[in-house]
C-alpha cells in the first residue's frame, strides 16, 4: 500500500479552469510539500507545510494556493489554470530524523496535469 | 546560476558498466546530501543519504561527497537494465533545512 497517494493521477483541463490536486499520507509525518517537475528544470518547490497551522510559499508559488486540511491531507489548487502550468506535480512528506537535523522526503506517484 | 548543477544527460551504458553521476553546488551551507532514483511515471525514491565527506556504500551503489570541492557523485557498479531511471541529486542547507534538487540525469542501461 502506498504511503503517499495523489489524486487524480492524470488530468487534462482548459485554460481558466480551477483545478484541485489532492495528497494524502499514512506515514504520520508532520511536513508536507508540493513540487512541480519540468524537463531540464528538476523539482521546484511550490508550497510547504510543517504542520496543520503552518503554510509557506516555495520558490514558485504564484498562481497556486494550498490547503492543509489535516495532518494527513494537503491539497494544491490552481485558481485559473494556464498552459505553462502543464507539468508533473508531486506531493512529498517528511519528518525530522532521529538526529533532529535531517529531513528525508518521501514522494507520491505524481499527477500529470495538462492545461490546454 | 542554479544552486545545484547536474548534467541532464542522457547517459546510455551497456549492462555491467560502471555508471558515474555527479552534481556540483555553490552554497557551502549544504551539509546533507541525497540521491533519489525516479522510474518513468513514478515519484522519486530515496536511494542514498550521506552527510559527511568521503564514500558511503550500499550494495552496488557508492555515494561520494567532497565538500572542499562542492562536488558529489554516485557510482553504480555492475549496472543492470533495472537501473534505467532518472537520478536526482538533492541537498539540504544546514541553516534553514531547505532542500534543493538537481535537474536529474536520465540513465539507460542496455541489455
Amino acid at each position: 500500500d502506498a504511503d503517499v497517494t495523489q489524486t487524480p493521477r492524470n488530468r487534462i483541463t482548459k485554460t481558466g479552469k480551477r483545478i484541485m490536486l489532492e495528497c494524502s499520507q499514512t506515514k504520520g509525518h508532520d511536513r508536507m510539500y508540493w513540487y512541480r517537475q519540468d524537463p531540464g528544470l528538476g523539482l521546484r518547490l511550490i508550497y510547504y507545510s510543517f504542520d496543520v497551522k503552518d503554510i509557506n510559499k516555495g520558490e514558485i508559488s504564484d498562481g497556486y494556493s494550498v490547503s492543509r486540511q489535516a495532518q494527513a491531507k494537503f491539497s494544491l489548487s490552481l485558481e485559473s489554470a494556464i498552459p505553462n502550468q502543464t507539468a508533473l506535480y508531486f506531493c512529498a512528506t517528511s519528518d525530522l530524523g532521529t538526529s533532529g537535523n535531517t529531513d528525508t522526503q518521501y514522494f507520491g506517484p505524481g499527477t500529470r496535469l495538462t492545461v490546454l | 546560476q542554479k544552486e545545484v548543477e547536474q548534467d541532464p544527460g542522457p547517459l546510455s551504458v551497456p549492462e555491467g558498466a560502471i555508471v558515474s553521476l555527479n552534481c556540483t553546488y555553490s552554497n557551502s551551507a549544504f551539509q546533507y546530501f541525497m540521491w533519489y532514483r525516479q522510474y518513468s511515471r513514478k515519484g522519486p525514491e530515496l536511494l542514498m543519504y550521506t552527510y559527511s565527506s568521503g564514500n558511503k556504500e550500499d550494495g552496488r551503489f557508492t555515494a561520494q561527497v567532497d565538500k572542499s570541492s562542492k562536488y558529489i557523485s554516485l557510482f553504480i557498479r555492475d549496472s543492470q537494465p533495472s537501473d534505467s531511471a532518472t537520478y536526482l541529486c538533492a541537498m539540504i542547507r544546514s541553516n534553514d533545512y531547505k532542500l534543493s534538487f538537481g535537474a536529474g540525469t536520465t540513465v539507460t542501461v542496455r541489455a
